[in-house]
């Protein structure tokens, strides 16, 4: 059973870089046709997808965020992070990474728990 | 960019059945998938590739794709089955999310 696991700070100030990893446990993060996912839902709101990236470390973006996003992976660790710059309160939202299963369609077969990061002074 | 709607909300009575759907352009022509989430929980896959059941999702959840609009299907809609409900296509690379839909069982 594969797991997903977000860390980092729940709190960032504007005009800062939110940072966030991805810890991937139960299987290898460069096994199978998957692409390793950021999501974030604000609170109240519907789910908005941030970008994905391969573990070759091909990736792909919302182009809505592209100017402000960077996904990076660490096969070593078995970890993929999110960095997103210049943030705002409209950045405010429950941050899930995800594994995006590509091999016929594209949906996500599994999530993290969301962890929730507040842009505020 | 690609867009995909969905209605706000969704009423139904308990033991009838519930339908969703999620419009965009053509896309019939795309794979669509749809998640259920609950409040405070992580979202849950229900169809993928159109039609398929994940397993352990019950025989109750069913799904269509034709023309430009998508449509996921509650047959016998139970309590447990209230939640938010959001279809999901890929485009040109891009994942796209419909607004979401909250379905109502009362």
């Amino acid at each position: 059973q594969v797991q997903l696991q977000e860390s980092g700070p729940g709190l960032v100030k504007p005009s800062q870089t939110l940072s966030l990893t991805c810890t991937v446990s139960g299987g290898s993060i460069t096994s199978g046709n998957y692409y390793w996912s950021w999501i974030r839902q604000p609170p109240g709101k519907g789910l908005q997808w941030i970008g994905y990236i391969y573990y070759s470390g091909s990736t792909y973006y919302n182009p809505s965020l592209k100017s402000r996003v960077t996904i990076s992976v660490d096969t070593s660790k078995n970890q993929f992070s999110l960095k997103l710059r210049s943030v705002t309160a409209a950045d405010t939202a429950v941050y899930y990474c995800a594994r995006v299963d590509s091999s016929s369609s594209h949906f996500v077969d599994y999530w993290g728990q969301g962890t929730l990061v507040t842009v505020s002074s | 960019s690609y867009e995909l709607t969905q209605p706000p909300s969704v009423s139904v009575s308990p033991g009838q059945t519930a339908s969703i759907s999620c419009s965009g352009d053509k896309l019939g022509d795309k794979y669509t998938c749809w998640y259920q989430q609950k409040p405070g929980q992580s979202p849950v896959l229900v169809i993928y590739q159109d039609s398929k059941r994940p397993s352990g999702i019950p025989e109750r959840f069913s799904g269509s794709n034709s023309g430009n609009t998508a449509t996921l299907t509650i047959s016998g809609t139970q309590a447990m089955d209230e939640a938010d409900y959001y279809c999901q296509a890929w485009d040109s690379s891009t994942e796209v999310f419909g607004g979401g839909t909250k379905l109502t069982v009362l």
